[in-house]
């Protein structure tokens, strides 16, 4: 069955530290997306790619990137962690705009 | 550019009927809803495009009103399933970008 998936599910790191969230999908969707979740705010967009080699910045997106050099994964890069990107992180893909977006089951991320 | 939703919280006894609304400031392409159980990710209920379609599935049923840039979702005969975060989120027109609503928490009690 095709799915989404993420990697890690939890980490731990510190202060000024790159870190790499990992997403995969097996749906060969072209769109990607990658939201933070936070008490108070829902979800909010980082990024987005709408097929190969293209990305785009989603509403908060300082302090992250990503590539996208194939149509299954969307790797997400936090450039210098800091604790304010303390959050849980959803990867989502969709056939397009019109589709719904299928989510990842999530990576709880802690910067100390 | 986020939606507003309201209300921001609603407990329900089972049998009895919700209403969550989703309100934009502006023109909205399509609207989707979803909802989170605790601890989980977000799973799709429906997707409203421009035109000012009703969609149903079962007990849960949505509008959408374009001229408004409002959409609401309606629970009917509410089961303890039902029981989540409800979020909407809207493709405005311009700039392609995602947004979702703060959300609506919902719990349902026998």
């Amino acid at each position: 069955d095709a799915e989404i998936t993420q990697s890690p599910r939890h980490k731990i790191t510190e202060t000024g530290r790159q870190v790499t969230l990992a997403c995969h999908q097996t749906w060969n969707h072209n769109n990607m997306f990658w939201y933070r979740q936070d008490l108070g705010h829902g979800l909010r967009l980082i990024h987005y790619s709408y097929g190969v080699q293209d990305t785009n910045k989603g509403e908060v997106s300082d302090g992250y990137s990503v590539s996208r050099s194939n149509t299954e994964d969307l790797p997400l890069t936090l450039e210098s962690a800091a604790s304010s990107q303390t959050s849980v992180y959803f990867c989502a893909s969709s056939e397009s705009r019109y589709n719904e977006q299928f989510f990842g089951p999530g990576t709880r991320l802690t910067v100390l | 550019q986020q939606p507003v939703q309201s209300p921001q919280a609603v407990i329900l006894r089972e049998g009895e009927d919700a209403v969550i609304n989703c309100s934009s400031s502006k023109a909205l392409y399509s609207v989707h809803w979803y909802r989170q159980k605790h601890g989980e990710a977000p799973v799709f209920l429906m997707i409203l495009l421009k035109g000012g379609e009703q969609k149903g599935h079962e007990k849960i049923s949505a509008s959408f009103n374009e001229k408004k840039q409002q959409s609401s979702l309606y629970l009917t005969a509410s089961q303890l399933s039902y029981s989540g975060t409800y979020f909407c989120g809207t493709e405005i027109f311009t700039g392609n970008q995602f947004y979702f609503g703060t959300g609506t928490s919902l719990t349902v009690i026998p």
